[in-house]
């Protein structure tokens, strides 16, 4: 079954920037999506088709996706972007999830 | 605006059953495919089932396979998810999900709670 590889945790400084990985078998050949969940709520959409932003997410938000590796990027990160970070991608007609990592803002 | 409302999680034994329903509102439901996804205590998402728009294509992941069945009713908004023979390790909050392929799961409930124990 296809696997999706993310790194437990990232730590970055307030206003540098972050980067999240997820690596799977070709991935570059499917499409990534990102979802940000904070502690208590549910996930929400944050990058879709490896680049896109959906309305509402800013623009410090960034993706990009090429051989094995997908990444999200938050340029300028701040202290409300402290959340665990879960990668996304299809095989066939299943959702398959990153393990998620948790970014910390310090 | 769009919505979507899980309900029937509580507290159930082993081998007993559960319908977790999701209520949408605020688009058209026909149009859309739907997921179901579950978050065990303090652990990540895990894709639980998909159903298509019509509700002609169906898949599980293996955990559920044979125990859970997904369907949907496109004329009163609902999906829904029956929930046989539970584990302990079905142990979760049950979140349904909007899904337009390629275009990620877009749309989340608040989730609904599911716990299996004696």
């Amino acid at each position: 079954s296809y696997e999706l590889t993310q790194p437990p945790s990232v730590s970055v400084s307030p206003g540098q920037t972050a980067s999240i990985t997820c690596s799977g078998d070709k991935l570059g050949d499917k499409y990534a999506c990102w979802y940000q969940q904070k502690p208590g709520q549910s996930p929400v959409l944050v990058i879709y088709q490896d680049t896109k932003r959906p309305s509402g997410i800013p623009e410090r938000f960034s993706g990009s996706n090429s051989g094995n590796i997908a990444s999200l990027t938050i340029s300028g990160a701040q202290a409300t972007d402290e959340a665990a970070y879960y990668c996304q991608a299809w095989d066939f007609s299943t959702v398959i999830f990153g393990g998620g990592t948790r970014l910390t803002v310090l | 605006e769009v919505r979507l409302v899980e309900s029937g999680g509580g507290l159930v034994q082993p081998g007993g059953s559960l319908r977790l329903s999701c209520a949408v509102s605020g688009f058209t439901f026909s149009g859309y495919e739907m997921n179901w996804v579950r978050q065990a205590p303090g652990k990540g998402l895990e894709w639980v089932s998909h159903i298509s728009s019509s509700g002609s294509l169906i898949y599980y992941a293996d955990s559920v396979k044979g125990r859970f069945t997904i369907s949907r009713d496109n004329a009163e908004n609902s999906l829904y998810l029956q929930m046989n023979s539970l584990r302990a390790e079905d142990t979760a909050i049950y979140y349904c999900a909007r899904e337009k392929r390629s275009y990620g799961l877009d749309v989340w409930g608040q989730g609904t709670t599911v716990t299996v124990s004696s």
